[in-house]
């Protein structure tokens, strides 16, 4: 969906390096997410945002951190890549005055760490 | 707790038959449920969504799904398979109650590839 961005699309990385990974949208959403997809596990949830000033931990959060810079950009940072966070990651969307939290997704970074 | 079960992790069909793509989920409150494709390479794109309206959900492309409360299934159709369908599919369950909203619990997917 060319309404949410990420940069970069793909990064590969060393161990022990400081990676962020940046996320737009335009779509006027006040919620913002982070996700990582691993084979056969799904998307799990890192990161949430419900709006500027709030900033929640989701089912995966240790080693990562996040900035929501404005209701439009939503970051994830690892502060000391390591292997087992090669993966799969998906910024996502949502509008709380919409139905069902309607989440829309980005077109993922893949991001491999040596 | 809630929960969401893709009871297949492959699912193999020919091109012009039904698909049927199954999910269970476990929810204490009334949720809302959604299945998801992500072709090869690309982000997740919404096929459909169930909101407690019409217990059976048409999407895009074809597919429809069917919200069965007695069983707890939220299982994903489509009458006859184009090629195009080959993908990964997810079914999503949102609780919808309090601090959960917005909180997406992704089912492991299952891929369907499509014969010729």
């Amino acid at each position: 969906d060319a309404d949410v961005t990420q940069t970069p699309r793909n990064r590969i990385t060393k161990t022990g390096k400081r990676i962020m990974l940046e996320c737009s949208q335009t779509k006027g959403h006040d919620r913002m997410y982070w996700y990582r997809q691993d084979p056969g596990l799904g998307l799990r949830l890192i990161y949430y945002s419900f709006d500027v000033k709030d900033i929640n931990k989701g089912e995966i959060s240790d080693g990562y951190s996040v900035s929501r810079q404005a209701q439009a950009k939503f970051s994830l940072s690892l502060e000391s890549a390591i292997p087992n966070q090669t993966a799969l990651y998906f910024c996502a969307t949502s509008d709380s005055r919409g139905v069902a939290d309607t989440q829309y997704f980005g077109p993922g970074t893949r991001l491999t760490v040596l | 707790a809630q929960s969401v079960t893709q009871l297949d992790s492959h699912v193999s069909v020919s091109e012009g038959t039904p698909v049927l793509l199954r999910c269970n989920y476990s929810s204490s409150y009334s949720p809302s449920l959604f299945w998801y494709v992500q072709h090869p390479n690309k982000g997740l794109q919404l096929l459909l969504k169930y909101t407690s309206a019409a217990t059976l959900v048409k999407g895009i492309n074809g597919f429809e799904a069917e919200f069965k409360k007695s069983e707890t299934s939220f299982h994903l159709t489509k009458p006859s398979a184009h090629m195009s369908d080959a993908a990964e599919y997810f079914c999503v369950v949102s609780p919808n109650y309090g601090g959960s909203q917005g909180n997406l619990i992704f089912g492991k997917g299952t891929k369907l590839s499509v014969k010729p």
